[in-house]
């Protein structure tokens, strides 16, 4: 069976400071993960997705994101934060063969000027 | 391209209407899908179509139908709509579910309240 954690519910940093939302996943077979992200009333965008290739991932606007098989982590990095990355983040997983995505319960990012 | 459309943005039902949440896309994707996000819960598959004419259930498919006649559209039916319906749906599609590991493409909502 496939989940995901994530681990907090709301980060807040000021802006400049580094980001760190963290991602804790299950699965039983080898999976691929990905970072989507939403801003206020809109719908979900990609913005990084490991597939068995590299383990350090590099996304759109500055976020990478490391896949750790020994720790069933992959969590989201930028070195410093912008007013524009104040969204809510998803961690997700998925599996060959399942027909669907697993969502994480979301990360709340504030970021304080 | 518009990429993935619905409609309405808002909607307000009744307990016991029945409404037809509407979902095209214009990138000839394969694969579409309904989600539901609920607060502190992410996004829950209901219903999703790996072609015309192929559907299947997802996680949460109570209360929900949906049919696909075309490559572009795929529908989300409400047939007695309850309060816990109350949310906020999401309509994606990707070119092909080859093993999950494809980029889903995200409409921008439809949030429904149901009295």
């Amino acid at each position: 069976a496939q989940s995901v954690t994530q681990l907090d519910s709301h980060v807040s940093v000021s802006e400049g400071t580094p980001v760190l939302l963290r991602c804790n996943y299950s699965s039983s077979y080898s999976p691929s993960l990905f970072w989507y992200v939403q801003h206020p009333n809109k719908g979900l965008q990609l913005l990084l997705k490991y597939t068995s290739a590299a383990t350090l991932v590099k996304g759109i606007n500055g976020f990478e994101a490391e896949f750790k098989k020994s720790e069933t982590s992959f969590h989201l990095t930028k070195p410093s934060a912008h007013m524009s990355d104040a969204a809510e983040y998803f961690c997700v997983v998925s599996v060959f063969g399942a027909n669907n995505l697993f969502f994480g319960t979301g990360t709340r990012l504030t970021v304080i000027p | 391209n518009a990429g993935v459309t619905q409609t309405p943005k808002f909607q307000v039902l009744k307990t016991g209407q029945s409404m037809t949440l509407q979902c095209a896309q214009d990138m000839n994707h394969e694969y579409m899908s309904w989600y539901r996000q609920d607060p502190g819960m992410g996004l829950r598959l209901i219903h999703y179509s790996v072609g015309a004419g192929i559907t299947d259930q997802g996680e949460v498919p109570n209360g929900y139908n949906v049919s696909r006649s075309t490559t572009e559209d795929f529908p989300l039916r409400l047939l007695s709509a309850a309060p816990s319906q109350t949310s906020v749906y999401f309509c994606a599609s990707s070119y092909s579910w080859t093993g999950g590991v494809n980029e889903q493409f995200f409409g921008p909502g439809t949030r429904l309240t149901v009295l």
